[in-house]
């Protein structure tokens, strides 16, 4: 089984509905990241969490909330989706952080929204 | 601003031939570069870190090489495969106090037969 596992891998759905990416790890870190990559633009972070009672916005975080329910597991919610996030989205977990620690990202799960 | 950009965005080579991908970035300060591989359609994986003070290193086949001072970076793939054909991502990492790794766009790099 993967270290880092998100699901759906794939998911399509309508402009305004309420979307969940979930992730959990068995890598035991405390630090856990949700990205999005698009085509020709480098990853960008959305959202990160250093602990289970922390989170902290990144450079993307309009119309994106999320949760950390256990050190274990970090969810990505969208609200209303709309177009525009259609996207790859992946999470990420390090110990003890990225700016020393490696990444170590998930399988990705591709968002489309119509 | 605080930028990496990679070139080529993409490339083409023949299996067993070498090829450079480059890096340059104007993060500062710096604390540390990697070059991840992301075959389609899984996540990026870490192929070597570099610090401030190191200007080589290599993982089997991969050698990458730091310029700090020029802020550049290169990642040397020797006697390519079928399986190097991947995104090459360069992500640096300032030396902040919070969490401000930068990825690169990658280089898409297609090796055939």
């Amino acid at each position: 089984d993967a270290d880092v596992t998100q699901t759906p891998r794939n998911r399509i759905t309508k402009t305004g509905k309420r979307i969940m990416l979930e992730c959990s790890q068995t890598k035991g870190h405390d630090r856990m990241y949700w990205y999005r990559q698009d085509p020709g633009l480098g990853l960008r972070l959305i959202y990160y969490s250093f602990d289970v009672k922390d989170i902290n916005k990144g450079e993307i975080s309009d119309g994106y909330s999320v949760s950390r329910q256990a050190q274990a597991k970090f969810s990505l919610s969208l609200e209303s989706a709309i177009p525009n996030q259609t996207a790859l989205y992946f999470c990420a977990t390090s110990d003890p952080g990225p700016n020393t620690g490696e990444l170590f990202f998930g399988e990705g799960s591709r968002l489309t929204v119509l | 601003k605080n930028q990496v950009e990679q070139s080529p965005q993409s490339l083409i080579i023949l299996e067993g031939k070498n090829c450079t991908l480059q890096c340059n970035y104007t993060v500062s300060p710096f604390s540390n570069l990697r070059w991840y591989k992301q075959d389609t359609g899984r996540g990026p994986v870490s192929l070597t870190i570099m610090t401030f003070s190191e200007n080589t290193k290599s993982n089997g086949r991969y050698t990458a090489t730091l310029d700090a001072d020029t802020k550049q970076s290169s990642l040397h793939i020797t006697a390519s495969q079928l399986s190097d054909s991947a995104s090459y991502i360069c992500v640096v990492s300032p030396h902040t106090g919070g969490f401000k790794t930068i990825f690169g766009a990658g280089t898409r790099l297609f090796v055939k037969a």
